[in-house]
């Protein structure tokens, strides 16, 4: 079964700094990847995805990430952090299956950004 | 174009009542799946559909019963409430999951 791990359950960012967030997971292949953002008390919002092709993906709201088949990594980066973007990042994997679509996801346990002023 | 829409907000039950979640979709989508989120434990897997009258289980399916029969609802069933289950659930629809599911905003249950 896969499995997702984000290392950092909080991270504290200066407002204008640069940030990476941390995600592995575990499968045979390559899955479909995904980060999705919860504010406070909303639902989820999703990012960015990959699932084939250029391993550099762009998201919505300046976020990018990286996957790298050797780590089994994607990793969510920003160049420069709002305020507004404190919240919790989830990283998430879908298993492809035969007809191509993914039944599920698999979540981390999360990593709860806060921005310093 | 409401999305994905989940109801009721918030639910207090007493142990051993049976609710039902509603989920409701209206991107004609086929996949939809139901998730649990407890803190510190990122959002689980209950039950998934990839299409009407096609349903199986998640990573935590006990206590919890499933049917699909149109393409727009997914409801989510509690036959028999325990306190583990308080939690807040979240609903959500994609065209196949590859593209990345659609979130509703969740029902906040405590079973009491």
């Amino acid at each position: 079964a896969q499995s997702v791990t984000q290392p950092d359950i909080h991270i504290t960012v200066s407002e204008g700094a640069s940030l990476e967030l941390r995600c592995n997971y575990s499968y045979g292949a390559t899955p479909y990847l995904f980060w999705y953002v919860q504010s406070p008390g909303q639902g989820l919002q999703l990012l960015l995805k990959y699932f084939s092709g250029d391993t550099l993906v762009q998201g919505i709201k300046g976020f990018e990430a990286e996957f790298k088949r050797s780590q089994s990594s994607f990793n969510l980066r920003k160049p420069s952090v709002h305020w507004s973007d404190a919240a919790e990042y989830f990283c998430a994997v879908g298993t492809p299956n035969s007809g191509g679509g993914a039944d599920g996801l698999t979540f981390g346990k999360g990593t709860h950004l806060i921005i310093q002023p | 174009n409401a999305g994905v829409t989940q109801t009721p907000k918030f639910q207090v039950l007493k142990t051993g009542q049976s609710m039902t979640l509603q989920c409701a979709q209206d991107m004609n989508h086929e996949y939809m799946s139901w998730y649990r989120q407890d803190p510190g434990m990122g959002l689980r897997l209950i039950h998934y559909s990839v299409g009407a009258g096609i349903t199986d289980q998640g990573e935590v399916p006990n206590g919890y019963n499933v049917s699909r029969s149109t393409t727009e609802d997914f409801p989510l069933r509690l036959l028999s409430a325990a306190p583990s289950q308080t939690s807040v659930y979240f609903c959500a629809s994609s065209l196949t999951g590859g593209y990345g599911y659609t979130f509703g905003s969740g029902t906040r249950l405590t079973v009491v």
